[in-house]
């Protein structure tokens, strides 16, 4: 069974700095997803990226970024320029490519404070 | 990207009692998900809802206590049944992105406490 594993149940950051979440995850499959999702205080799901694990390029949006190492199953995301609307819960997901089977496997989360 | 209705955003209701909490998608979507999660917790998934079909429940929820329609494919609810303290939770819908390898949306969730 798949497992998602994230170590730092909360961090801090200064805004305008940078910061990196860590996120690792135990699978026997080769084909795959991870998602990184941020939950604020509103309580929504809001998706902030996604990395196929076929693909060897680190995902990118605008200040977000992974660094996706497939062979030490290790999915991290590193923000920059935080902001203070960067503070919130951020969850990693795991999901199998596999046809008619799109569950995700969620990690405990990280919450993370900005710091004015 | 869908646009996901869930309904209450929160109630607070006496123990032993059901609540049903409805989620509306504004475009007809496969799957649709229902998931709960408990305070300064993850999401757990409690099933998912095929339309035309019986809800597939994960290990530890069952149908008796989490009862799921889905009749049509836009619109799915959850009940929760014979409340206790411990079903105090957020509950969320999601749908699939549509064609598998695109991310689940989330509904706004429903913040649920039980007396």
């Amino acid at each position: 069974a798949q497992t998602v594993t994230q170590s730092q149940p909360e961090m801090s950051v200064q805004e305008a700095e940078t910061v990196t979440l860590s996120c690792t995850y135990d699978t026997s499959e080769n084909n795959y997803y991870l998602f990184w999702y941020k939950q604020p205080p509103s309580r929504q799901m809001i998706l902030v990226i996604r990395q196929e694990a076929y693909k060897q390029q680190n995902a990118t949006e605008n200040r977000f970024s992974v660094n996706f190492q497939k062979a030490a199953k290790s999915f991290s995301l590193k923000i920059s320029d935080s902001q203070l609307g960067d503070t919130a819960m951020y969850f990693c997901a795991f999901m199998k490519h596999s046809t008619g089977t799109y569950k995700y496997i969620f990690g405990t989360g990280t919450r993370l404070k900005v710091l004015a | 990207s869908a646009v996901i209705s869930q309904k209450p955003s929160r109630d607070i209701c006496q123990r032993g009692t059901s609540l049903t909490i409805q989620c509306q998608v504004d475009s007809q979507v496969t799957m649709m998900f229902w998931y709960r999660q408990q305070p300064g917790q993850s999401l757990t998934l409690i099933a998912t809802a095929n339309q035309g079909s019986e809800a597939t429940y994960e290990s530890g929820f069952v149908i008796d206590k989490f009862p799921i329609s889905r009749p049509n494919l836009t619109f799915s609810t959850l009940t929760v049944s014979n409340m206790s303290p411990e079903d105090s939770s957020i509950y969320l819908c999601s749908v699939d992105g549509g064609s598998g390898n695109q991310p689940q949306h989330f509904g706004d969730g429903t913040r649920l406490s039980i007396l």
